[in-house]
C-alpha cells in the first residue's frame, strides 16, 4: 500500500458526460501528479500540482482540468468525454523536496466511456 | 517523440534466471531514473531508482546499471521468481523536465516460468 488513495475505483459513463476523479496524497506529500495509462499511449503525464498551485502540464487535453485543495487532496475533472478517454487514471504524490523525486502511485481509477 | 525507449516489449525467463530490461533516453537534463513494477489491476510501484552520479545500484535481487555516456540504463533481476511476473516500466525525470514529472518507457511484460 503506497498510502495514496483514489476514488472511485471504477467509473462507467457515457460520451459527452463529465466526471471527477479524486486523489488523496500520502501524509506529508505536497506534490500531486496525474497520469493516464492506455494500451496505445502507455503511461503519460497529465498535470502536476504543488501545495495548491499548478506546477507543470503535460499532455492534458483542454477538456480536462485539475485542482489541488488546501487539504492537499486533488481532483481531476474530465468533461465532454469521448470513447478515447477510456483509460486508467493514476494519481501519484511526492514530497517534492530538493533531493527526492520519488513518486508513489495510487491504485488508479478505471474509466470506461460508452 | 518518445524520450525514453524501452526494450524488450516482452520477456520470458525461467525460474532462477536473470531478467534484463533495457532503456535509453535522449534528454541529457534527466537526472533521476526509476524503475516501476506493475501488477494487473494495481498502480505502478517504485522498485529502485538511480541518479547519474553512480554507475550501479543494487537492492536485493534488483540492480540498475547506468551508462551516462551512452544514455542507457538497465534493470537486472537476479534469481527471477514467478512472483516477479509483472510489467516493468523505466522512467526518467529532471528538475527542468516539466516540473519533476516522470517520462515513462512503454513497458516490458515479464513472465517467469516455473
Amino acid at each position: 500500500d503506497s498510502g495514496v488513495t483514489q476514488t472511485p475505483k471504477h467509473l462507467i459513463t457515457a460520451t459527452g458526460q463529465r466526471v471527477t476523479l479524486r486523489c488523496s496524497p500520502r501524509s506529508g506529500d505536497l506534490s500531486v501528479y496525474w497520469y493516464q495509462q492506455s494500451l496505445d499511449q502507455g503511461l503519460q503525464f497529465l498535470i502536476q500540482y504543488y501545495n495548491g498551485e499548478e506546477r507543470a502540464k503535460g499532455n492534458i487535453l483542454e477538456r480536462f482540468s485539475a485542482q489541488q485543495f488546501p487539504d492537499l487532496h486533488s481532483e481531476l475533472n474530465l468533461s465532454s468525454l469521448e470513447l478515447g478517454d477510456s483509460a486508467l487514471y493514476f494519481c501519484a504524490s511526492s514530497v517534492e523536496g530538493l533531493v527526492s523525486y520519488e513518486q508513489y502511485f495510487g491504485p488508479g481509477t478505471r474509466l470506461t466511456v460508452t | 517523440q518518445q524520450q525514453v525507449k524501452q526494450s524488450p516489449q516482452s520477456l520470458i525467463v525461467q525460474k532462477g534466471g536473470i531478467s534484463i530490461i533495457n532503456c535509453a533516453y535522449e534528454n541529457t537534463a534527466f537526472d533521476y531514473f526509476p524503475w516501476y513494477q506493475q501488477f494487473p489491476g494495481k498502480g505502478p510501484a517504485l522498485l529502485i531508482a538511480i541518479r547519474p552520479d553512480v554507475s550501479e545500484k543494487k537492492e536485493g535481487r534488483f540492480t540498475i546499471s547506468f551508462n551516462k555516456s551512452a544514455k542507457q540504463f538497465s534493470l537486472h533481476i537476479m534469481d527471477s521468481q514467478p512472483g516477479d511476473s509483472a510489467t516493468y516500466f523505466c522512467a526518467a525525470s529532471g528538475a527542468n523536465q516539466a516540473g519533476t514529472a516522470l517520462i515513462f518507457g512503454k513497458g516490458t511484460t515479464l513472465s517467469v516460468s516455473s
